[in-house]
């Protein structure tokens, strides 16, 4: 079965600080992934998504992400943080046959250090 | 990008009434749209895949006459909980695909029951 899985629940960087958030995933085909930020009480906005081509994908918001096919991972990454980038981050794998679903990991909260 | 919306932002209900929510897309035809539930500090959980004019599709475990999903327009769709219950509480998320490979997400709905 298709399964997302994001290791850190959550995690703490000072501003300015590099971050980096892991993702894992199991699906039997090649992947349509994705990223979504979610801030609180509020909905989804799509950060970056990997459909094919390129592994290394660029995003909204200075963030950037990286298929690799062989640790089965699509790691979201950027240089510098900002206080604004505090929220909950969703990693997904859409599904392709039918409706195409999204399946979601578990979230990595974010949280900013002044 | 383009735009769903979702309405109300935040409804609060007796136990044993009936509340409906609404997802729209605004500017683009939404041949699928998507309902989610997520709990709290928890990621989002697919309930239904409808698709217009069409029964909604009900994921495992998800009570279709608990849950109505209707998609009567290529815009518009409405889940409503019936005969809601303080366990329905939760935080209700719309998506909606057109004829591309990307879902848009609403603002998300705010149930509480009392």
């Amino acid at each position: 079965a298709q399964s997302v899985t994001q290791p850190d629940i959550h995690i703490t960087v000072s501003e300015g600080a590099s971050l980096e958030l892991r993702c894992n995933y199991s699906y039997g085909a090649t992947p349509y992934l994705f990223w979504y930020v979610q801030s609180p009480g509020q909905g989804l906005q799509l950060l970056l998504k990997y459909f094919s081509g390129d592994t290394l994908v660029q995003g909204i918001k200075g963030f950037e992400a990286e298929f690799k096919r062989s640790q089965s991972s699509f790691n979201l990454r950027k240089p510098s943080v900002h206080w604004s980038d505090a929220a909950e981050y969703f990693c997904a794998v859409g599904i392709i046959q039918g409706a195409q679903k999204l399946v979601f990991g578990q979230g990595t909260r974010l949280t900013i250090n002044p | 990008g383009a735009v769903v919306s979702q309405h109300p932002s935040r409804v609060i209900c007796k136990s044993g009434t009936s509340v409906k929510i609404e997802c729209r897309s605004l500017d683009f035809q939404a041949t699928t749209m998507f309902w989610y539930r997520q709990f709290p500090k928890q990621s989002l959980m697919l309930m239904a895949t409808s698709n217009e004019g069409s029964k909604a599709t009900y994921e495992q475990g998800v009570e279709k006459d608990k849950f109505l999903i209707n998609h009567a327009s290529l815009t518009l769709s409405t889940l409503t909980v019936t005969s809601a219950h303080p366990e329905d509480s939760s935080f209700y998320i719309c998506s909606a695909r057109d004829s591309g490979s990307e879902a848009f997400f609403g603002q998300g709905t705010r149930l509480t029951v009392v």
